[in-house]
């Protein structure tokens, strides 16, 4: 399976601030996601990344909250925008695996809005 | 769109017993479905999948039977161990919707040695 990094893995942010999640796979896919995990909740997807073109959002997210960049096969990038503490959540980057449907987990990117 | 329901939200069971975690599904296009286990503080792991040409799989301790006609999964433990112990996820997807997964709530396993 790929190797997916995130950075950061945990952050501290101020209400209104935004923050941007980037994640590196160690191979290209064809398939990168977003998913969002609130506090003792289920895993939501937000939306797909696509290279070269605009992301696909879930219903419920929307790119002006949720603006996301893929430039290449092996990097997208999130950003969480004018935080609340709503926002508090891990935000997971995945991608598809060689065998298709599969899908792995980066380590995750812990936020907490204060 | 799909709607993946978990049972039960949380499961205790004594070390060496069977654990049994039960999904539904609504989507009859759905054609692929992980399970996942998340320990304290740490992602989503993989743990066993299974695709709708298949009724049943097993790897080691784990097993995940597929009811396609009654739209329904289930994950066994069996010898179950602390270490089993975590929160496991449910999903399904389908290659039509471009393999995102549908996640159901979650189920709370704790085993108490």
């Amino acid at each position: 399976s790929a190797v997916i990094s995130q950075k950061p893995s945990r952050d501290i942010c101020q209400r209104g601030t935004s923050l941007t999640i980037q994640c590196q796979v160690d191979s290209q896919v064809t398939m990168m996601f977003w998913y969002r995990q609130q506090p003792g909740q289920s895993l939501t997807l937000i939306a797909t990344a696509n290279q070269g073109s605009e992301a696909t959002y879930e219903s419920g997210f929307v790119i002006d909250k949720f603006p996301i960049s893929r430039p290449n096969l092996t990097f997208s990038t999130l950003t969480v925008s004018n935080m609340s503490p709503e926002d508090s959540s891990i935000y997971l980057c995945s991608v598809e695996g060689d065998s298709g449907n599969t899908i792995y987990f980066g380590e995750g990117s812990w936020l907490t809005v204060v | 769109g799909e709607n993946v329901e978990q049972h039960p939200s949380t499961l205790s069971v004594q070390e060496g017993d069977s654990a049994v975690i039960k999904c539904t599904y609504s989507d009859s296009a759905s054609n692929y479905f992980p399970w996942y286990k998340q320990e304290l503080g740490k992602r989503p792991q993989l743990i066993i999948d299974i695709r709708s040409n298949v009724g049943e799989k097993k790897d080691q301790r784990i097993a995940v039977t597929l009811n396609k006609t009654a739209k329904h999964f289930s994950l066994h433990i069996t010898e179950t161990q602390p270490e089993d112990s975590a929160v496991y996820f449910c999903a399904a997807s389908t290659n039509n919707a471009g393999n995102m997964l549908t996640f159901g709530g979650g189920t709370r396993l704790m085993v108490k040695p």
